[in-house]
């Protein structure tokens, strides 16, 4: 089975400062993961993913995340935030092949100005 | 552009109710999926579909029945409501084409069990 661990259930910066988001995941066999975010009273959309290749992945608003297969970890970054990335971000692993998301327990993102 | 559209967004039932979630998409897609998602506990797959007529169960299937008569349609059904039903749920759903991994959510069905 699989499993994702979300280590910080809030993570408060100012505007304008880079931020880190960790995510780390458990399984025995290969997987795809993937990073979600949800605004305020909105259904989730997809950040980017990671299928194969590139380690290093761009998503949507300047977000990108590097998958490390031997720390099992998928953390998402970017360089400088804006208060418009207020939101809720959740990470998610499947086994390859598969649509069967496992997410994680999502981490609260609050931008300060 | 209507994507995936859950019915009602809201309701408040009394324990011991029964009650149907509808979720409809336009996009043709194969899978569908029902979540529920609580505070510290994030999405947690109640049951999916992937196709008309085929259903699954998910991580927390209990409590919960699903059917899908149409590929467009997924119905989540509570025959007797209880407190610990109460949640946000989540619909989604996904082409099917493996490995690609992106859900497309509705805006999520928000339910009270008093």
């Amino acid at each position: 089975a699989q499993s994702v661990t979300q280590l910080d259930s809030q993570v408060p910066v100012f505007e304008e400062a880079p931020v880190e988001l960790r995510c780390n995941y458990s399984s025995s066999v290969s997987v795809y993961l993937f990073w979600y975010v949800q605004y305020p009273n909105q259904g989730l959309q997809l950040l980017l993913k990671y299928l194969s290749g590139s380690t290093l992945v761009k998503g949507i608003n300047g977000f990108e995340a590097e998958f490390n297969k031997s720390q099992t970890s998928f953390h998402l970054r970017k360089p400088s935030v804006h208060i418009s990335d207020t939101a809720e971000y959740f990470c998610a692993v499947s086994r390859i092949n598969t649509d069967k998301l496992i997410f994680g327990t999502g981490t609260r993102l609050q931008v300060f100005p | 552009n209507a994507g995936v559209t859950q019915t009602p967004k809201f309701r408040v039932l009394k324990t011991g109710q029964s009650m149907t979630l509808l979720c409809a998409q336009d996009m043709n897609h194969e899978y569908m999926y029902w979540y529920r998602q609580d505070p510290g506990m994030g999405l947690r797959l109640i049951h999916y579909s992937v196709g008309e007529g085929t259903t699954a169960k998910g991580e927390v299937p209990d409590g919960y029945n699903v059917s899908r008569l149409k590929k467009q349609n997924f119905l989540l059904g509570l025959e007797s409501a209880a407190p610990s039903q109460t949640s946000v749920y989540f619909c989604a759903s996904s082409t099917g084409q493996r490995g690609s991994g992106e859900l497309f959510f509705g805006e999520g069905s928000r339910l009270t069990v008093l």
